[in-house]
């Protein structure tokens, strides 16, 4: 079995302050874990995955995540936020052959 | 690399009536589709998973006589809403898994709008 929490559904940042999106996870195998992104009416897109390699994982848009084990979390973060990264994030989790299970979301609003 | 499309983008139809969704990989082969559907500010809810050439596994609570699935292609899997209704109405989302190799990763669609009037 495999879950996914994100914690907060809407999350505030000036621009050019830190982005910090919250996602705990569980599984009952060593997962893999991935943020996406989601502008409206458009599918998702892939910000990075963790693999079972390097714990601190760089994505793309200057995005990053490091899983911690101990914490059984993944949270996302960017140094300094931009206009452009308001949208909707996903974090999911998979513990198995391609079944993949996503938290309800994050709305990220980023204010000028 | 690793491209998904979906057709239409948008579709409205009337009450009744029956709407197709295509998912095609363009650029590589994919033993395993998956359909979502996604609520207005919600997440995304899997409804079936479909394999190359066999019938679609669907997840609990999903009627699998009014949504259809077919995956008779490595690169084409259809969803066909039948008889629809204003309640299923939703953003449809499908992505595809590589074939070959214990993938672990899915690449999505960019989704269709479908309005039942």
């Amino acid at each position: 079995a495999q879950s996914v929490t994100q914690l907060g559904s809407h999350v505030s940042v000036s621009e050019g302050a830190l982005v910090l999106l919250r996602c705990n996870y569980s599984s009952s195998v060593p997962p893999y874990l991935f943020w996406y992104v989601q502008y409206p009416n458009q599918g998702l897109q892939l910000l990075l995955k963790y693999t079972s390699a390097a714990t601190l994982v760089k994505g793309i848009n200057g995005f990053e995540a490091e899983f911690k084990k101990s914490e059984t979390s993944f949270h996302l973060t960017k140094p300094s936020a931009h206009m452009s990264d308001a949208a909707e994030y996903f974090c999911a989790v998979s513990g198995g052959y391609q079944k993949v299970t996503f938290g309800t979301g994050t709305k990220l609003q980023v204010i000028p | 690399g690793a491209v998904v499309s979906q057709h239409p983008s948008r579709v409205i139809c009337k009450s009744g009536t029956s709407v197709k969704i295509e998912c095609r990989s363009l650029d590589f082969q994919a033993t395993t589709m998956f359909w979502y559907r996604q609520f207005p500010k919600q997440s995304l809810m899997l409804m079936a998973t479909s394999n190359e050439g066999s019938k679609a596994t669907y997840e609990q609570g999903v009627e699998k006589d009014k949504f259809l699935i077919n995956h008779a292609s490595l690169t084409l899997s259809t969803l066909t809403v039948t008889s629809a209704h204003p309640e299923d109405s939703s953003f449809y989302i499908c992505s595809a898994g590589l074939a070959g190799r214990q993938s672990y990763e899915q690449y999505f669609g960019p989704g269709t709008r479908l309005t039942v009037t």
